[in-house]
């Protein structure tokens, strides 16, 4: 069975400063796709990123960056210089190759205070 | 209609009665979605549609039906509401256009509270 874990539930951080947003997977399938989605005060779901499985490679767009380690099934997303409008609570997914539904995390809090 | 609208955007239900929650999506997308989102618990699927005429069960399917009569559509029924349904639901498509891995769009959600 796949699963997704956020162990943070909330994170409160000082404007411009670093945070990591942790994401522990489990599948048993070799090709998966990892996802990262951003749901601000306004509620509506906004995707960031998706991942397959054979890339490794860290991504980098602006001020976020992902961490896609297989060897602890670790998807980790950090911003850079935190900023108020980055508040939001942040969702990490998961799906396998067959085209079954996205499996979400309860997601993490993040607050970022001026 | 630009992406994904759902209606209402609110509703205050009365336990008992039958609710219809609408979704209706403008990018010929296969797959579509229905979550329910709770406090705590994160996204929870109730049911999906891989393609028109087809349904499933997602995690938390029970007191809920869905049907998928053409591509656009994608109703979800609560044939007779209970408080423990209370709850914000959202659905969401994705192209669905080969192997796994595709983004869901998602609608601005419908808030449901059952009295």
């Amino acid at each position: 069975a796949q699963k997704v874990t956020q162990a943070q539930t909330e994170i409160s951080v000082v404007e411009k400063e670093d945070v990591t947003l942790d994401c522990v997977y489990e599948t048993r399938d070799t090709t998966y796709y990892l996802f990262w989605y951003k749901q601000p005060p306004s509620g509506e779901l906004v995707f960031l990123i998706r991942r397959n499985s054979f890339d490794e490679q860290n991504e980098i767009s602006g001020r976020y960056s992902w961490n896609f380690q297989k060897s602890t099934s670790s998807f980790n997303f950090t911003i850079t210089a935190s900023q108020v409008v980055d508040s939001a609570v942040y969702f990490c997914a998961l799906s396998d190759s067959g085209n079954t539904p996205l499996v979400f995390g309860k997601g993490t809090r993040l607050s970022v205070i001026a | 209609i630009a992406g994904i609208t759902q209606a209402p955007t609110s509703q205050i239900l009365a336990a008992g009665r039958r609710m219809t929650l609408r979704c209706t999506q403008d990018m010929r997308h296969n797959a579509m979605y229905w979550y329910r989102q709770d406090l705590g618990l994160g996204l929870r699927l109730i049911h999906y549609s891989n393609t028109a005429g087809t349904t499933g069960k997602g995690e938390v399917p029970d007191g809920y039906s869905v049907s998928r009569a053409n591509t656009d559509d994608f109703p979800l029924t609560l044939a007779s509401a209970v408080p423990s349904q209370t709850s914000v639901y959202f659905c969401a498509s994705s192209p669905f256009s080969g192997p796994g891995g595709n983004e869901q769009f998602f609608g601005p959600g419908t808030r449901l509270t059952v009295l």
